[in-house]
């Protein structure tokens, strides 16, 4: 069955410096991957979707990869503040209406 | 704008009982999602609107119903609430199939005892 893993372990990490999520799937042939923010008591919020054909996205302090081969995607966000602490989610897509999965989450914090 | 509106934001019921979570979008998106997220288990997808008049089932629909009422609201339905349905429950909605960001709701706690 399909799977997506995200590391479960909150993810800690200085202020300024840069960092890095990993989405992880099996059994998918994606069309794109997109990355949700989540903060708590809230609905996720879209960052960023990258399709099956492109390596690398920008947009602004964040930086989306998506390796077909090795079935991974890094997520980076570069001099990361307090304000970027929160839940990401990733979520691999096939197009149509509802080939969406979603991973269970990395909480990051970011500390000052 | 508001964007996607749920409504309660929190609910307690006791099994067996019966209710109705509301989700409105006023964006002029043809699509519609209703979703559940439990801890250590994702997003999942219970009932999908694909276009004002249609329905599907998506990953786990046993024990809900779903009405599109018109374009902007998309209602769920639990008839006689179990405590596995103790979850956080979210909508969203996109614009048609060609545009794949999801924009969601803020969510509704419920809780089943």
């Amino acid at each position: 069955s399909q799977k997506i893993e995200q590391n479960s372990e909150a993810l800690n990490i200085q202020e300024g410096k840069t960092a890095t999520l990993t989405c992880n799937y099996t059994n998918y042939s994606p069309a794109y991957l997109q990355w949700y923010r989540q903060d708590p008591g809230r609905g996720p919020v879209f960052l960023l979707l990258i399709r099956e054909n492109e390596k690398e996205k920008r947009k602004e302090r964040l930086k989306v990869t998506f390796d077909t081969t090795l079935k991974q995607s890094l997520f980076h966000i570069t001099a990361s503040q307090p304000a970027d602490s929160a839940t990401y989610l990733c979520a691999l897509g096939k197009g149509g209406y509802q080939k969406v999965t979603f991973g269970t989450g990395t909480k990051l914090q970011v500390i000052p | 704008n508001a964007g996607v509106t749920q409504t309660p934001k929190f609910q307690v019921l006791k099994t067996g009982q019966s209710m109705t979570l509301q989700c409105a979008q006023d964006m002029n998106h043809n699509s519609m999602y209703w979703y559940r997220q439990d801890p250590g288990m994702g997003l999942r997808l219970i009932y999908y609107s694909a276009s004002e008049g249609t329905t599907d089932k998506g990953e786990v629909p046993n024990g809900y119903n779903v009405s599109r009422l018109n374009k902007r609201e998309f209602s769920l339905r639990l008839e006689s609430a179990a405590p596995s349905q103790t979850s956080v429950y979210f909508c969203a909605s996109i614009l048609d199939r060609d545009n794949e960001k999801l924009f969601f709701g803020s969510g509704t706690q419920l809780s089943v005892l």
